[in-house]
């Protein structure tokens, strides 16, 4: 166990739908972040929280919208997704999110299929 | 782009032997991680070495780092089944701000019985 936990592990979902991917950090860290692990691509960052304030959007299309209440939770709202957004969404925290102060500690992830 | 490629894609050993994955980057780094997946779950951190470190061990790892070369090694000594997962390297830049840690694609390690 990471200190990272996601919910739901896995997800299957319309295009029309709306569905939220929860995380949650017991480390006490500052930052977070959502990752996108798509087959045969590199995982790719997607947003990134210090403090619950967003420090990082990284080109993500509007569909995805991240919500931070606290340093402690992260969100992932979804609405009106594609087949191409389907995908391990993973959740990280970290001590802080400056440059080069550490790794980065992961959740499970959560298996996202649009149907 | 400072992405971290992987060398090779996919290894395959028998079990005892060590493997020797490889790295190698495109710019300035601060430092450079190797994450462990096992399939279809999260990423284990499992060592950093920073940009004015040569070699770092933990365990039956062996991190080294040429920033001449731009580019790491992890070697895994006596290799157990556990063993196999995706080795990925990711890299944080010298720039100030948000924590972007850059992956490359991973090896695909196979520890045969």
């Amino acid at each position: 166990e990471t200190g990272v936990t996601q919910t739901p592990r896995h997800l299957v979902m319309g295009m029309t739908n709306k569905k939220s991917l929860k995380c949650e950090q017991h480390l006490g860290h500052n930052a977070m972040y959502w990752y996108k692990q798509s087959a045969k691509k590199p995982l790719e960052l997607m947003f990134v929280y210090s403090l619950e304030e967003r420090v990082e959007n990284n080109s993500v299309p509007s569909r995805f919208s991240p919500e931070c209440p606290n340093s402690s939770h992260l969100f992932l709202h979804l609405h009106t997704l594609q087949p191409e957004d389907s995908a391990l969404y993973l959740c990280a925290s970290s001590q802080d999110h400056l440059a080069g102060r550490g790794e980065q500690f992961f959740g499970p992830g959560t298996r996202l299929t649009v149907l | 782009s400072q992405q971290g490629e992987e060398d090779p894609q996919a290894l395959s050993i028998q079990e005892g032997e060590n493997a020797t994955m490889n790295c190698s980057y495109k710019t300035s780094i601060n430092n450079l991680q190797w994450y462990r997946q096992n399939s279809g779950r999260g990423l284990v951190h499992l060592i950093l070495i920073r940009s004015n470190e040569r070699e770092k061990h933990s365990g039956r790892l062996r991190v080294t780092l040429d920033t001449s070369k731009k580019s790491s090694s992890l070697l895994i000594t006596a290799s157990r089944a556990a063993d196999t997962a995706s080795y990925f390297c990711a890299t944080t830049g010298l720039a100030q701000g948000a924590q972007k840690l850059v992956f490359g694609q991973g090896t695909r390690l196979t520890i045969n019985p």
